[in-house]
């Protein structure tokens, strides 16, 4: 069975600290690995995408991958109130025709 | 600038109207997908198309169809509406095999009173 599991949280930093965003998956075989950010009443927005073990970084934002123990994670530094969001993990698993998005992590970024 | 477009992008409607919610896109991706949500909750799969004459049902399919005439555009319809439709519609795309993850339209929110 597919699973993509997230903490709904609120995960909740204060402004300026370190947002780790945490999320694993079912399938050992699964390739590709998307975060999106997704403001209230909004649609969610690709912010980050990783294919290969290891770190990602663009800007502010580095996403982890660890194959092997089956978990991708989203680091935000200085965090900023407009990153207050729902961040959605999304993982292309072998087998399955469409994305497997979890149920997100609630991130509130106090001033 | 390519993108992808819904219409409209708030729709209140009576109980029993058909309903037709629209999704273009100018990226030439083959295919598209339509998601249904609620706030605050889950992103739940309605139908998704790999191409041109090509629908596949999701987890939520039962009350609407979908069809795929020409690779930009992807409507959805709704029947019957009924209250239980109140929601936010989401449209996105991507190219064949997903590497790129999907790029998501703004959302139609509907209301059935």
């Amino acid at each position: 069975q597919k699973e993509v599991e997230q903490n709904s949280g609120p995960l909740s930093v204060p402004e300026g600290a370190i947002a780790s965003l945490n999320c694993t998956y079912s399938d050992r075989g699964s390739q590709s690995f998307f975060w999106y950010r997704q403001y209230s009443g909004k649609s969610p927005e690709l912010i980050m995408s990783i294919y290969s073990n290891g770190d990602k970084e663009d800007g502010r934002f580095t996403a982890q991958l660890n194959k092997a123990s089956q978990y991708v994670s989203l680091l935000i530094r200085d965090s900023q109130p407009s990153d207050s969001a729902t961040y959605l993990c999304a993982v292309n698993m072998p087998g399955y025709s469409t994305l497997t998005f979890g149920k997100g992590t609630m991130l509130l970024v106090s001033p | 600038e390519a993108d992808i477009y819904q219409t409209p992008r708030y729709l209140v409607i009576g109980t029993g109207k058909k309903i037709t919610l629209e999704c273009s896109q100018t990226m030439g991706h083959d295919k598209m997908y339509w998601y249904q949500q609620d706030p605050g909750m889950e992103l739940h799969l309605i139908h998704y198309s790999y191409g041109v004459n090509s629908t596949e049902k999701g987890d939520l399919s039962s009350e609407s169809t979908v069809s795929r005439i020409r690779t930009e555009h992807f409507p959805l319809t709704l029947e019957s509406a009924r209250p239980s439709h109140t929601s936010q519609y989401l449209c996105a795309s991507s190219e064949v095999g997903d590497s790129g993850g999907y790029t998501f339209g703004s959302g139609t929110r509907l209301t059935v009173v």
